[in-house]
């Protein structure tokens, strides 16, 4: 199992572009999530999927689209960057049922908008 | 809105020695609190984690305390090791729900 990757490692961005941050999981877990990493905030949930078709929005939903049209990809989409969306971005994905501790997180993407 | 708050943001620790973070939740009610530890470059990986009908959880070196009436709970790692420098974050899960609120993360430097 290669677990959850995600593509591209590194991104620089202008403002006003657009792109896709790529998640994939192989686990056949129900549960994905997209999380941002900022110094001295901790991670914060911007969008979650419980299965294929269904997303909601966490904390910090702006700005960012989702989509889950399969189980096994959850792409991450920034419309048009803003300099306030430089972060460190993460995947996770865990069963929907079962033990909680299976959660498992990407190695992550630092995006970074001029 | 942060509902977990964690303390220090940094620390120091000597080789051998204890080190501490601690963790504070607010009102929501949590099922589940798992603390992860990460590495520069790295996504975060699960350490420990405690349910809130136990006090204590203790795996190797690593120790969960869990105090419910005072809706607070620390990671004690002892006997510090260099291996053991990286930042770690406290999590709790509401209940019923899938995600995790996460804690701001304390940078944790264990000195040889």
């Amino acid at each position: 199992n290669a677990g959850v990757t995600q593509t591209p490692k590194f991104q620089v961005l202008k403002t006003g572009q657009s792109m896709t941050l790529q998640c994939a999981q192989d686990m056949n877990h129900e549960y994905m999530s997209w999380y941002r990493q900022d110094p001295g905030m901790g991670l914060r949930l911007i969008h979650y999927s419980v299965g294929a078709g269904i997303t909601d929005q966490g904390e910090v939903p702006n700005g960012y689209n989702v989509s889950r049209s399969t189980t096994e990809d959850f792409p991450l989409r920034l419309l048009s960057a803003a300099p306030s969306q430089t972060s460190v971005y993460f995947c996770a994905s865990r069963p929907t049922s079962g033990r909680p501790n299976q959660t498992k997180f990407g190695p992550g993407t630092r995006l970074t908008v001029l | 809105q942060q509902q977990v708050k964690q303390s220090p943001q940094s620390l120091i620790v000597q080789k051998g020695g204890i080190s501490i973070i601690n963790c504070a939740y607010e009102n929501t009610a949590f099922d589940y609190f798992p603390w992860y530890q990460q590495f520069p470059g790295k996504g975060p990986a699960l350490l420990i984690a405690i349910r809130p009908d136990v006090s204590e959880k203790k795996e190797g070196r690593f120790t969960i305390s869990f105090n419910k009436s005072a809706k607070q709970f620390s990671l004690h790692i002892m006997d510090s090791q260099p291996g053991d420098s990286a930042t770690y974050f406290c999590a709790a899960r509401p209940q019923g729900a899938q995600k995790l609120v996460f804690g701001q993360g304390t940078r944790l430097t264990i000195n040889p």
